[in-house]
């Protein structure tokens, strides 16, 4: 089975200050890792995400994320926030099943950022 | 441009009544999805079909059903039986599910509000 987890339900950072949402998961296999960025009565639109190769993955709008296998984590970074990130973020993770086909995305609860001008 | 069409994006449903959500996506992907958001929540998946005249319910697939008999529309129809069907509503869809490399592509949404 796999899962990811978002700690923060919230998180309030100042503008300009650096940016941290933070995403653990679990699979029984390679993971591949996503994040999305969803704005108010908007559908997702894909961020980044990890498949192989550098840990450091940068994405849209100046986000990054780190892989961290040892600690099963992906958290979204971005060094300086702006107030137009302000949004609902979802962290993604699928693998390959035992049939050798993708599983489904499984997505994360989800957290609110909010950048304070 | 390719993508995935929602509409309506605001829909109003009347106690007892069923209601439709369009969803159509020029992208060739073989699977699409559909999830419920509930305010402030996450994505439930609540039907999804990885090919065409067929599909399998997610988690919540009571008071839904689905049709996928063309390979670009994946229609949801919230029925009577949906006892709290307020929310917002999101289709995906994905290419080929033996690849794992992909993303899910999202349509913008349809608000559903039972008056």
């Amino acid at each position: 089975a796999q899962s990811v987890a978002q700690p923060e339900d919230q998180v309030n950072v100042a503008e300009g200050n650096p940016l941290t949402v933070k995403c653990t998961y679990s699979v029984s296999g390679n993971p591949y890792l996503f994040w999305y960025v969803q704005y108010p009565n908007r559908g997702l639109q894909f961020l980044l995400k990890y498949i192989t190769g550098d840990n450091l993955v940068k994405g849209s709008y100046g986000f990054e994320a780190e892989f961290n296998k040892s600690q099963t984590s992906f958290h979204l970074k971005k060094p300086s926030a702006l107030v137009s990130d302000s949004a609902l973020y979802f962290c993604a993770v699928r693998d390959i099943g035992s049939s050798g086909s993708a599983r489904q995305l499984t997505f994360g609860s989800g957290t609110q950022l909010t950048v304070l001008p | 441009d390719g993508g995935i069409t929602q509409s309506p994006k605001y829909l109003f449903r009347k106690e007892g009544q069923n209601v439709t959500l369009s969803c159509e996506q020029n992208l060739n992907h073989d699977a699409m999805y559909w999830y419920r958001q509930d305010p402030g929540q996450g994505l439930r998946l609540i039907y999804y079909s990885q090919i065409v005249n067929d599909f399998q319910k997610g988690d919540i697939a009571e008071g839904y059903s689905v049709s996928r008999e063309k390979k670009e529309s994946f229609p949801l129809t919230v029925t009577s039986a949906q006892k709290n069907p307020t929310a917002f509503y999101l289709c995906a869809s994905t290419p080929f599910t033996g690849n794992a490399n992909y993303g899910y592509t999202f349509g913008s949404g349809t608000r559903l509000t039972v008056v």
